[in-house]
């Protein structure tokens, strides 16, 4: 079965500040991995995602995210965030057709 | 490109009364579409997955004839919540895609269910 794990609930950096949100899965096979962003009250925003190839991903907003075959882990990272970067961010295993999602990591950005 | 929208993004009702949620792929024809349930400050809960012309699939423990599921096209897919009660209030999020292992689910912007 798959499944994962996002070991930090909440997270606070100050603007300008580097993130690091950790992301861990179990997968049967070769896994596709995503991140998505959340803002309150709307859906979810696709980030990045990874199927095959270089292991440092690159998506939207800055944000990029290294898959460590050999950790199980997809952590995503920003060098500098931004106070509109405060959302809830959720990691995903599988593919198009079963998606299981993290707990998510809700990002609080102080000024 | 991958827009997906939901109508509508609030809904308050009664309880017994039935209320449909439509998803909508704007810029693409969805093979498949999802529905899933978010509690507040939890993940996301699959509920179920509809191909379009098929029956859908529900996921364990989701009630089919509560929550009636239809995608009757590659660009619509619509869920009812029949007699909704208080406890089926909650956030509906739909996703969408365009198939192939490696295709990518594109989510609508949810809906918000309040059963008075």
């Amino acid at each position: 079965a798959q499944s994962v794990t996002q070991p930090d609930i909440h997270i606070t950096v100050s603007e300008g500040a580097s993130l690091e949100l950790r992301c861990n899965y179990s997968y049967g096979a070769t896994p596709y991995l995503f991140w998505y962003v959340q803002s309150p009250g709307q859906g979810l925003q696709l980030l990045l995602k990874y199927f095959s190839g270089d292991t440092l991903v690159q998506g939207i907003k800055g944000f990029e995210a290294e898959f460590k075959r050999s950790q199980s882990s997809f952590n995503l990272r920003k060098p500098s965030v931004h106070w509109s970067d405060a959302a809830e961010y959720f990691c995903a295993v599988g593919t198009a057709s079963k998606l299981t999602f993290g707990t998510g990591t809700r990002l609080q950005v102080t000024l | 490109g991958a827009v997906v929208s939901q109508h509508p993004s609030w809904v308050i009702c009664k309880s017994g009364t039935s209320v449909k949620i439509e998803c909508r792929s704007l810029d693409f024809q969805a093979t498949t579409m999802f529905w899933y349930r978010q509690f507040p400050k939890q993940s996301l809960m699959l509920m179920a997955t509809s191909n379009e012309g098929s029956k859908a699939t529900y996921e364990q423990g989701v009630e089919k004839d509560k929550f009636l599921i239809n995608h009757a096209s590659l660009t619509l897919s619509t869920l009812t919540v029949t007699s909704a009660h208080p406890e089926d209030s909650s956030f509906y999020i739909c996703s969408a895609s365009s198939g192939g292992i490696q295709e990518t689910q594109y989510f609508g912007p949810g809906t918000r269910l309040l059963v008075l």
